[in-house]
């Protein structure tokens, strides 16, 4: 099993600023990651798919880089919306796929 | 339009069993692989299973052999039975779906059905 560590757990960060939150994967999962967002109540929204292509209607205020085991994915300047729980997934030999933690984004 | 909505949630007691259907629309459902993943309150996603278009079927560690993965490919309808529930099963159960075309899980999610596992 391939297991996902993200980092940090929480980020407190402030409307307009950049931020980048961390995904490790536990082997190479080769560029097969997704980055989602969740929002209280609502289901996850794919936002980064193959590590850094935007899904459809994403801004280009988000990006995603990396391949291996090493990811990021970057908020260029955040938005009142964009305050929310990401998670990072590896998709390598799907199925199966394994999910990160998570990080929560608060405003600071 | 791709919607996928699920149903089926509901409270059950431990060792109980509980279906559920996710009804697909919007694509060519048949070809798709199609998995189920869950959130328990308050924690992240998991996982749980997923069937390809063909029927081969897959399953994580914390539910094989109590959970089933189907589909009726002529009603466009993702099944999960779920048997031998515990309490660590209460958790939203989400059906999502790829893009066309795509091997990966998440593209397009359903709202979540409620699973509820107490005495």
């Amino acid at each position: 099993e391939i297991v996902m560590t993200q980092s940090p757990a929480t980020l407190s960060v402030s409307p307009g600023e950049r931020v980048t939150l961390s995904c490790r994967a536990s082997q190479s999962v080769s560029s097969n990651l997704a980055w989602y967002q969740q929002k209280p109540g609502q289901a996850p929204r794919l936002l980064i798919y193959d590590a850094s292509t935007r899904a459809t209607d994403i801004p280009a205020r988000f990006s995603g880089s990396g391949s291996g085991t090493e990811f990021t994915l970057t908020i260029s300047s955040l938005q009142s919306g964009d305050f929310a729980v990401y998670y990072c997934q590896q998709y390598n030999n799907y199925p199966p796929c394994s999910f990160g933690q998570g990080t929560k984004l608060e405003i600071k | 339009e791709v919607q996928l909505l699920e149903s089926g949630g509901g409270l059950v007691q431990p060792g109980g069993s509980l279906r559920l259907s996710c009804a697909a629309s919007g694509f060519h459902f048949s070809t798709y692989t199609m998995s189920w993943v869950r959130q328990a309150p308050g924690k992240g996603l998991e996982w749980v299973s997923a069937i390809s278009g063909g029927g081969s079927t897959y399953y994580g560690d914390s539910v094989r052999g109590r959970f089933t993965i189907s589909r009726d490919n002529s009603k466009n309808t993702l099944y999960l039975q779920m048997n031998s529930l515990r309490a660590e099963d209460t958790a939203i159960y989400y059906c999502a779906s790829p893009a066309r075309g795509a091997i990966r899980p998440g593209d397009y999610w359903g709202q979540g059905t409620l699973v509820t596992v107490s005495s």
